[in-house]
């Protein structure tokens, strides 16, 4: 059963433009959710997180939004870079006892063309 | 510090034979984690500990698993008699207790598995 669920295979983007990377989740006692980013070859690379009381957090060029009662979180990245290309993973962290154990989506391949 | 470091990067075994990992962490980090990644998912949590302490075991890592943490530094992950299931990408990380929120994890850069 896959608790965080990350549809869009793939998105491509304009340089400069809005990507928006969406997430849905079906457990509602996460507590914190987490992006990351990987490239080919590499570890994923921690992002941006934001704690499930919250509905936004920036940091730079990223947002993440979290609308709790549809259980649903966004990346925004504005304006979108070539070097942005990778895949972005969603992840969920646990609560209570599990607050150390991240459950990952499948990813999203995003691609930013010049 | 140079980050998470996998050794080997890549590893190619025979159906049957075994294989060890190897996973140095960040050395102030107390808490280490093994993933596995297959393609088109995402990784999937399979141990974890703290320091030397391995205080869960994913249902994923079956008795051919086995993981070691001695001293609380590096790890290890050992699999037995290798499968062709078990070809995969094998991520490493390691994280500060109660700091992934802020910091996130630290990954490696995996060893990929490939079981012909």
């Amino acid at each position: 059963d896959q608790q965080v669920k990350q549809n869009s295979p793939s998105l491509s983007v304009q340089e400069g433009r809005i990507s928006i990377l969406n997430c849905d989740y079906t457990n509602s006692m996460f507590d914190y959710f987490l992006w990351y980013k990987k490239y080919p070859a590499e570890g994923p690379t921690f992002l941006i997180s934001i704690s499930s009381i919250k509905d936004k957090n920036e940091d730079g060029r990223f947002t993440v939004f979290l609308n709790k009662s549809a259980k649903h979180l966004s990346l925004h990245i504005v304006p979108s870079q070539p070097g942005d290309s990778a895949v972005y993973f969603c992840a969920a962290l646990g609560s209570g006892g599990s607050n150390y154990k991240l459950t990952f989506g499948k990813g999203t391949l995003l691609t930013v063309n010049p | 510090d140079t980050g998470v470091s996998q050794n080997p990067r890549h590893k190619i075994t025979k159906r049957g034979q075994n294989v060890t990992f190897r996973c140095d962490p960040i050395s102030e980090h107390n808490r280490l984690y093994w993933y596995r990644q297959t393609l088109g998912q995402g990784p999937e949590f399979l141990t974890y500990f703290q320091n030397e302490a391995q205080l869960e075991k994913s249902r994923l890592l079956s008795d051919r698993f086995s993981a070691e943490r001695p001293k609380g530094s590096f790890s290890t992950l050992e699999i037995q008699r290798t499968e062709q299931g078990d070809s995969a990408m094998y991520l490493c990380a390691s994280s500060f207790a109660n700091r992934e929120v802020s910091d996130g994890y630290t990954f490696g850069s995996g060893t990929r598995l490939t079981v012909v």
